[in-house]
């Protein structure tokens, strides 16, 4: 167990409509990561989080959103879904900005039909 | 800017034969570099990571990973696998300055009984 928890695990839905994933991070970590996992462009960083603020932005989408709450969990928002959005969602924490550990959630599977 | 190369999306590989993943990377200035495991089902896992020192780091289980700064490369290897090895392996690089995490699009290692 990491420490990172994801939820819901598992989430099916329609084309068009819009989910929200969560992530607690670890106790005590202040950064937050958001990876997209998917079958043909591998893992994709998305954006990142650092004590609430937005500190790196990856491949992101327009479509997609992301914050982090005062008490350091994060969202990430995808609206106007598409068969290609279907993916497993990682979220990963670090302790600060320097060398350490990050430590991965379990990710979130969305499977859009 | 930085990137990860991962050249071999499969390994086969019979048990108790040594294998070897590369992993490249490409990076303007120092970096810190890490290899993480994925089983099946599960989150991405960190395996081994060089952040400074000694260019060979080792694993709890064996596997071991030497940093090469002239041909940028950061090889994972372990001499004798076991299907409890069966994963997706994924070598990441971070800028020390920067703080964004870029992994490679992973390889599959597939040990055979």
């Amino acid at each position: 167990d990491s420490g990172v928890t994801q939820t819901p695990k598992h989430l099916i839905t329609a084309t068009g409509q819009r989910v929200t994933l969560r992530c607690s991070p670890r106790s005590g970590d202040l950064s937050v990561y958001w990876y997209q996992q998917s079958l043909d462009q591998g893992l994709q960083f998305l954006i990142q989080y650092y004590n609430g603020e937005e500190r790196a932005k990856g491949n992101i989408l327009e479509r997609f959103s992301a914050q982090q709450f005062p008490d350091l969990h994060s969202e990430l928002n995808l609206s106007s879904l598409e068969l290609g959005d279907s993916a497993l969602y990682f979220c990963a924490s670090k302790l600060d900005l320097s060398g350490n550990t990050i430590y991965f959630g379990e990710g979130s599977w969305l499977t859009v039909v | 800017a930085q990137s990860v190369t991962q050249l071999d999306s499969q390994v086969p590989v019979f048990e108790e034969a040594p294998v070897e993943l590369r992993c490249n990377y490409s990076s303007s200035v120092s970096v810190y570099l890490f290899w993480y495991v994925q089983y099946p089902n599960q989150g991405l896992q960190l395996l081994l990571k060089y952040l400074s020192g000694s260019t060979l780091v080792k694993s709890i289980n064996g596997f071991e990973a030497e940093f090469n700064k002239s041909q940028t490369s950061f090889h994972l290897r372990k001499p004798s696998v076991h299907i409890s090895d069966t994963a997706e392996y994924f070598c990441a690089v971070s800028d020390q300055g920067y703080q964004k995490v870029t992994f490679g699009t992973g390889t599959k290692l597939q040990v055979i009984p």
